[in-house]
């Protein structure tokens, strides 16, 4: 069964203090994995895609890492604008035109001024 | 920007009733999904459609959940006898194309059923 597990369920920070959050993934077949930011109540924002181990991508403070059976969003001086829960997603090889996208349970990240 | 709108941000409804929640996709995009939330829990899928018809569905996608295209711009879901368990905040989201591409959410609509 295709399955998402992210790691520390919650992680408080002083601003400035990088860290890592984990996503495992076990799944048959990855067509791409998805991270997004979500803020309370609000829907998911997209944040990366990635598609094949080895590939990294930026945006400002995040950067994302994909290896075989993990990735990892890297956060470098954080600011509290930055606090928020994190979603990785994956979708598997499936048939169906629109496939669906299966989430872990996320990160709240909490930064401190 | 282009955005996924949801109407209404919130329903409140009573047990047995039926609700439509309703979601404008980004305009060239051509695949769609319902997704819900229910408060404290993972995102769950419900639903993907494509060409006017479904496409995958989840466990959750019962005969009591139905989704339309009722025009070249709105996509719907409709609860037919709403559950106390039906409360959640049910998310739309489109894609431009199949897999991998990345799928754009909504803000949401909270259901609450009484």
């Amino acid at each position: 069964e295709d399955q998402v597990t992210q790691s520390p369920e919650a992680l408080r920070l002083q601003e400035g203090e990088s860290s890592s959050l984990n996503c495992s993934y076990t799944v048959s077949g990855l067509r791409g994995l998805f991270w997004y930011r979500q803020d309370p109540g609000k829907g998911p924002e997209f944040l990366f895609t990635l598609y094949s181990a080895g590939e990294e991508k930026e945006k400002e403070r995040l950067k994302a890492t994909l290896t075989k059976k993990e990735s990892f969003l890297h956060i470098t001086a954080p600011k509290p604008e930055d606090s928020a829960t994190y979603l990785c997603a994956v979708q598997a090889r499936q048939y169906s035109s629109a496939s669906k996208i299966i989430f872990g349970s996320g990160t709240r990240l909490s930064i401190r001024p | 920007e282009p955005e996924v709108t949801q109407t209404p941000s919130h329903q409140v409804t009573q047990m047995g009733q039926e609700v439509i929640l309703r979601c404008v996709p980004i305009s060239n995009h051509l695949y769609f999904y319902w997704y819900r939330q229910i408060l404290g829990q993972k995102v769950e899928f419900l639903v993907s459609f494509y060409n006017n018809e479904i496409s995958e569905k989840s466990e959750i996608f019962d005969d009591q959940f139905s989704v339309e295209r009722p025009d070249g711009s709105n996509f719907t879901l409709k609860i037919r006898s709403t559950k106390l368990e039906d409360s959640a905040m049910y998310f739309c989201a489109s894609s431009e194309g199949p897999g991998p591409n990345e799928q754009y959410f909504g803000p949401g609509t909270r259901l609450t059923v009484t």
